[in-house]
């Protein structure tokens, strides 16, 4: 079971290159999220899609943009990637249970901007 | 932005001691869940408490959500090698879209043969 996969797993970026994370689910879930996570500073909410067709600011969107292509797939786009912006990135599908969402996430892609 | 705090920060302790890591927010969650992260790998659910006062088992870990829903804690019961990882709490809040889900910055587990 492939569940929530990320690509690419590693990146080296310079100051200024754009680039697009990819994430799919194969789960039929109708919520997507994309975080980040740094040192000390636990995963903060980036973007989330709740349903097809939807996108919402979460925490820490600036830098950022997202598409939600379709109900599997939900990518992140660095315009303009920036030092701040290292970063290991995770994407998880959301499951709607009672009182709230679960979450399966991707093993993470591990950003270097230098 | 809702605050999840999560103590200890870091915890080393040796195989077969107990322990206890708390998570407490100033506001009422819908649910809330506790994730276990290992190196280099994503976050992964362990369980999701949803009711005032809830107490679930898996094996040697406990989890309580609180009376009033704003915090919940996690026991380990002779804890083991295996145990050690990063342990998430994460809520969805009352009165936020149910989709947004916000993460405490963890407690750091090392479990010492």
């Amino acid at each position: 079971n492939a569940g929530v996969t990320q690509t690419p797993k590693f990146q080296v970026l310079k100051t200024g290159q754009s680039m697009t994370l990819q994430c799919a689910q194969d789960m039929n879930h109708n919520s997507m999220y994309w975080y980040r996570q740094d040192p000390g500073m636990g995963l903060r909410l980036i973007y989330y899609s709740a349903s097809e067709g939807t996108t919402d600011k979460g925490e820490v969107p600036n830098g950022y943009n997202v598409s939600r292509l379709n109900k599997r797939e939900f990518s992140l786009r660095l315009e303009s990637a920036a030092p701040s912006q290292t970063s290991v990135y995770f994407c998880a599908s959301g499951y709607r249970a009672p009182g709230g969402t679960e979450a399966f996430f991707g093993q993470g892609t591990r950003l270097t901007v230098v | 932005t809702q605050l999840l705090e999560q103590s200890p920060q870091f915890l080393s302790i040796q195989e077969g001691e107990n322990l206890t890591v708390y998570c407490n927010s100033s506001s009422v969650f819908s649910s809330l869940q506790w994730y276990r992260q290992e190196p280099g790998e994503g976050p992964v659910l362990l369980v999701t408490v949803v009711t005032g006062g809830e107490v679930k088992k898996l094996k040697r870990l406990t989890f309580q959500f609180g009376d009033a829903r704003k915090d919940s804690s996690l026991h380990i019961t002779a804890a083991q090698p295996g145990d050690t990882g990063l342990y998430l709490c994460a809520g969805t809040y009352s009165g936020a879209g149910s989709y947004q889900l916000t993460f405490g910055k963890g407690t750091k587990l090392s479990v010492i043969p």
